[in-house]
């Protein structure tokens, strides 16, 4: 069966605009993880989404936000983008986003904000 | 916030060596998985961990969920060019509240393995 689907795979942005990522989840998979990799920080937790709600959120900013669809399908959005936002951004697919179940991870959309 | 500590940083071996690594917390988890990443890519998951003390392989990797709940390891055997990457240890606290979709990684450990 399909894995998780990430789009775009890269993104070159400017400081001060907004960016949009989208991840499609494995097939019957209702949990999404949003996590962002950079070389200082390491994997950071974003947010987490089941059955369109948000369950779950990391210590980011306001300007990340998701929001997730009736189809299990993801989105999320990072407003007012500064240079730090540059970064590997992953989601991760998960039955129902408890134990007993690994996560499976996109491919990722590199961002860069110049 | 909880983290993980794991350690070796990096290292460096020669095809058909053992290699051996480790994650510590100073919380108590309740899932233990590891993870491959290539460059570029997602981590990719290698071994999932439910039990405390539960010992699970795959292939040549062998990873085990410590009695306290509190670390893991993962040992790979008789290494190959094509297990350089980072790898990454991940904890889950009981599902649940601040638990849900959130898994604690470590700081990966860089492997290189020279033919």
């Amino acid at each position: 069966k399909a894995g998780v689907t990430q789009t775009p795979r890269y993104l070159i942005k400017t400081r001060g605009q907004q960016v949009t990522l989208s991840c499609s989840p494995i097939s019957g998979h209702r949990s999404v993880s949003w996590y962002q990799q950079t070389p200082g920080q390491g994997l950071q937790f974003l947010f987490e989404y089941f059955s369109e709600t948000q369950r779950n959120k990391g210590n980011f900013p306001g300007r990340f936000s998701g929001r997730q669809f009736s189809n299990s399908r993801s989105e999320m959005n990072v407003s007012t983008l500064e240079l730090g936002d540059s970064a590997l951004y992953l989601c991760a697919s998960n039955p129902q986003g408890g134990k007993n179940y690994g996560y499976t991870f996109g491919s990722g959309t590199r961002l860069t904000v110049v | 916030g909880q983290q993980l500590n794991q350690s070796p940083q990096s290292m460096f071996i020669q095809e058909g060596e053992d290699v051996s690594m480790n994650c510590t917390s100073s919380s108590i988890f309740n899932t233990w998985l590891w993870y491959k990443q290539d460059p570029g890519e997602g981590p990719v998951l290698l071994i999932a961990l439910y039990k405390a003390g539960e010992l699970t392989s795959n292939g040549r990797l062998t990873a085990q969920f410590g009695i306290t709940r509190k670390d893991s390891f993962l040992n790979i055997s008789a290494s190959i060019p094509s297990d350089v990457g980072i790898y990454f240890c991940a904890g889950q606290l009981e599902a649940g509240g601040t638990s849900y979709g959130k898994l604690t990684f470590g700081q990966g450990t860089i492997l290189t393995v020279h033919p």
